[in-house]
Formats: structure tokens, C-alpha cells, sequence
């Protein structure tokens, strides 16, 4: 069985710009979460999609947004980005929403973003 | 302020060695996961306690949940190079599964 595939792997912009960021869950899994990984913060949650619709959300502002397709793929979505915003992006998959049943995540390899 | 302490923050060792890295907290969590990552990689899930006093072996690996469930530790004999990797521990509060992730132990075991 496939893994937690992401896309592009890594990504360079500049500030002001945006950035699109997919994730492609393992077959069957309908839970996706998304996360920032920087040496500073460490690992941090961004939000979790569950049938398309957003079920829980970290402490990070309006400029992150995501997304969640029928097929259970995902995109998120980064406006205005800032120097601060150069990290890993981490998404995660999971067969129900992880905030609600502790199911096991999967996580891809993620998307080294570096913005100059 | 981060929820979840872990140390030490690097860990360099001989092959052969053995080691432990903490993960602290003033919360209680329903639960505890330790990850590891490799260079170029997500997380990789190694084990769940949930039990406070719990200990559970993988291996080489020793993990232990606090009696009060509000810390952890991971025990490695005899490390290999192989065990090389970012250690991170992640808590999930009483209240929700939502998981809070510990910044994590960079260990480099050299041959």
C-alpha cells in the first residue's frame, strides 16, 4: 500500500507571495492533518480535514488555510508568507479524525518550504 | 510555552553505548506517543502508553509513562548507528486525542 505522498517536495518563494501545498493520503484513510516543523517551535499542528470538512484547528493565523477534496486529498494553503513561515510542512494521514478517536496518523515526508 | 520538555536536546554516542531521553510535562495526558524521524522523512510512530506506570519494550527499545502520567522515558541498549534519528514524544490531552508535540532529541550514534 502506497504511503502518505506530498507535493512538491521542496518549494522556494518569496515574501508576499503564496504557496499551494498538496498531500495524498494512504489509500482509504479520510482523516488528513497538517503541521509545521520548525527547529525553533518544533512540530506544531496546523488543522485536521475529515470528510471535507475542517475538524479541529492549531493557534496559527487566517493566512493558513486548507482544503479537503472528495477523494480525501488535501491542499494547504499559505498567503502574504513571511520569512517565519520557512519550515516543514508535515501532513498526516488517518483512517477517522485523530482529535476525536487517537487513531494511529501516517505522515508523509513532507515540504521543505523556504521563503526569501 | 512548550507543554512537553524533552532532553537533552542532542545526544551524540559511541556504538554500544546505551541511553535515555526524557519527555516532561506539568499536564496529564491521556496518552503518550514517541516518534522517530529521519533525515528527509516524517515521523515514524514507535509506540502508544497509555497506562500510567506503563512500560513497554521494542526490541532495544525501552519506553516508560509516568505513574502520574505526566512524564515519559525512552531507554536504548546497546544504540546502533541505525537508531540515529530525531526522537519526539507527543501527548494527547485528557479532554481530546488532539496531540501536542515535544520540539524532540536529536541522536546521532557514530560508529
Amino acid at each position: 500500500k502506497a504511503g502518505v505522498t506530498q507535493t512538491p517536495r521542496y518549494l522556494i518563494k518569496t515574501r508576499g507571495q503564496q504557496v499551494t501545498l498538496s498531500c495524498s493520503p494512504i489509500s482509504g484513510h479520510r482523516s488528513v492533518s497538517w503541521y509545521q516543523q520548525t527547529p525553533g517551535q518544533g512540530l506544531q499542528f496546523l488543522f485536521e480535514y475529515f470528510s471535507e470538512t475542517q475538524r479541529n484547528k492549531g493557534n496559527f493565523p487566517g493566512r493558513f488555510s486548507g482544503r479537503q477534496f472528495s477523494n480525501s486529498r488535501s491542499e494547504m494553503n499559505v498567503s502574504t508568507l513571511e520569512l517565519g513561515d520557512s519550515a516543514l510542512y508535515l501532513c498526516a494521514s488517518s483512517l477517522r479524525p485523530v482529535s476525536n478517536t487517537g487513531d494511529e496518523q501516517f505522515f508523509g515526508p513532507g515540504t521543505r518550504l523556504t521563503v526569501l | 510555552t512548550q507543554l512537553l520538555e524533552q532532553s537533552p536536546q542532542f545526544l551524540s554516542i559511541q556504538e554500544g553505548e546505551n541511553l535515555t531521553v526524557y519527555c516532561n510535562s506539568s499536564s496529564v495526558f491521556s496518552s503518550l506517543q514517541w516518534y522517530r524521524q529521519e533525515p528527509g522523512e516524517g515521523p515514524v510512530l514507535l509506540v502508544t502508553v497509555v497506562t500510567g506506570g506503563e512500560v513497554k519494550k521494542l526490541k532495544r527499545l525501552t519506553f516508560q509513562f509516568g505513574d502520574a502520567r505526566k512524564d515519559s522515558s525512552l531507554h536504548i541498549t546497546a544504540a546502533q548507528p541505525g537508531d540515529t534519528g530525531l526522537y519526539l514524544c507527543a501527548g494527547a490531552r485528557i479532554s481530546n486525542y488532539k496531540l501536542t508535540f515535544g520540539k524532540g532529541t536529536l541522536l546521532t550514534v557514530n560508529p
